[in-house]
This record gives C-alpha cells, structure tokens and sequence, in this order.
C-alpha cells in the first residue's frame, strides 16, 4: 500500500497563475482533506471531499476550489495565485462519511507550492 | 468556539533526557484528540489518539499522552528521547456534532534533541 500521494512534490508559480495539485488517497479510503500549512504555522483545513461532493469547507476564498473522482482521488486547484498562497499544501485520506471526527486522517507528504 | 493552544513552540532537551509537550484545548462538547508528528520535508503521522476509555494512551515510538478532563489538557510526553525525535509536533482536537465536526490544530512544537 503506498499510502497517501501527492504530486508534484514541489511547484514554482507567478502571481496570477493558476495551480492544479493531485492527491491519490490510501486504499480502502473515500474521504480525502486538503490543508494549507504556512511556514512556522499548524495545517489549516481547506475543505473535504466526499462522494464527489464538497461537504465541508475552511475559511478559504473560492479562488480555492477541487474536484473528487469516482477512484477518490481529488485535486486542488487555486487560482489567481497570490504571493501568500505560497505553502505546503496537505492532503489527507480516510474511511468514511466523518473523517474530521473519530477517524484517523492519513497524511501525503505535501506539495510545496512557492508563488514569486 | 474550539481552540488548541501548545503551551511552548520550541522544547530543547538532550538526548536520553524526559520530555513533555504541552497541549490544552477550549470546547464545550466531546472530543477526540490527536498528537501528529512532522519531520523535516515530510507529511504528518499519527503518534496517537484519545478518542474513549483509558485517559492515558501509548503511542508509536514510545510516545504517550493523559487525556485529563479537568484540566482540559492532553500533554504528549517521552521518558527519554532520541536524536531522531527531532521533529514539529502538532496537537490537534476534533470537537462538535455529527458532520460539523472539526479539526483544529496547534500551531507545533518543535522539539529540538541535542547530543
């Protein structure tokens, strides 16, 4: 099992581009969290995604929006990139409806996203 | 509104030596708490969870953590730490109902292991 994965590992944009990140979820999992970690900081919860569907959201501008595939995979694509939205973006699986709660959350290492 | 406050951001301490990690939360109904660990360049990895019963949990690595209701604490503790516990830890709490359930972070620790 290869665990939760991420890609691209690292990305260089400008201001006002736009980014796509991929996740592929553990096995077995069909919850996948997106999470925004700035240096020196905690992860800070971007949405989740469920059946395809958002089902919960962070305080994040809907510059920041994703997709669930039928294979549970998602993506996170920010657009309009602004020089703060530079940080290691997270994305986090797990086994059910209530992820956030009980659930243990499996964590992919990141994309490190720099905006110049 | 829940909160996570880790009472140090950085813990020096020598290798061999014991180790606490300070974490107390704010929330008005049940909760289910974590300790995550983030080495260098990496993702985050369960050390442990409270989630019922025993209100001290062991953890990978030799990590355990008191859950203590009272004091509204959950403090991550080592008895004897090693070089490659260096790391950021992050203590984070799952408060609410249903599907409002949250997770709330820390903003870390890090922990410093010198020889």
């Amino acid at each position: 099992d290869a665990g939760v994965t991420q890609s691209p590992t690292h990305l260089i944009k400008t201001r006002g581009q736009q980014v796509t990140l991929r996740c592929s979820p553990k096995s077995g999992h069909d919850t996948v969290s997106w999470y925004q970690q700035a240096l020196g900081q905690g992860p800070q919860f971007i949405f989740q995604y469920y059946e395809e569907e958002e089902r919960q959201r962070g305080n994040f501008p809907d510059r920041f929006s994703g997709h669930q595939f039928p294979n549970y995979s998602s993506e996170l694509n920010v657009n309009a990139l602004l020089l703060g939205d530079s940080a290691l973006y997270l994305c986090a699986s797990s086994p059910g409806r209530n992820g956030r709660g009980g659930n243990e959350q499996f964590f992919g290492p990141g994309t490190r996203l720099t905006v110049l | 509104a829940q909160s996570v406050t880790q009472l140090d951001s950085q813990v020096p301490v020598f290798e061999e030596a014991p180790v606490e990690l300070r974490c107390n939360y704010s929330s008005s109904v049940s909760v289910y708490l974590f300790w995550y660990v983030q080495y260098p360049n990496q993702g985050l990895q369960l050390l442990l969870k409270y989630l019922s019963g025993s209100t001290l949990v062991k953890g990978i690595n030799g990590f355990e953590a008191e859950f203590n209701k009272s004091q509204t604490s959950f403090h991550l503790r080592k008895p004897s730490v090693h070089i490659s516990d260096t790391a950021e830890y992050f203590c984070a709490v799952s408060a609410g109902a249903g599907n409002n359930r949250k997770l709330i972070w820390g903003l870390g620790t890090s922990l410093a292991v010198n020889p």
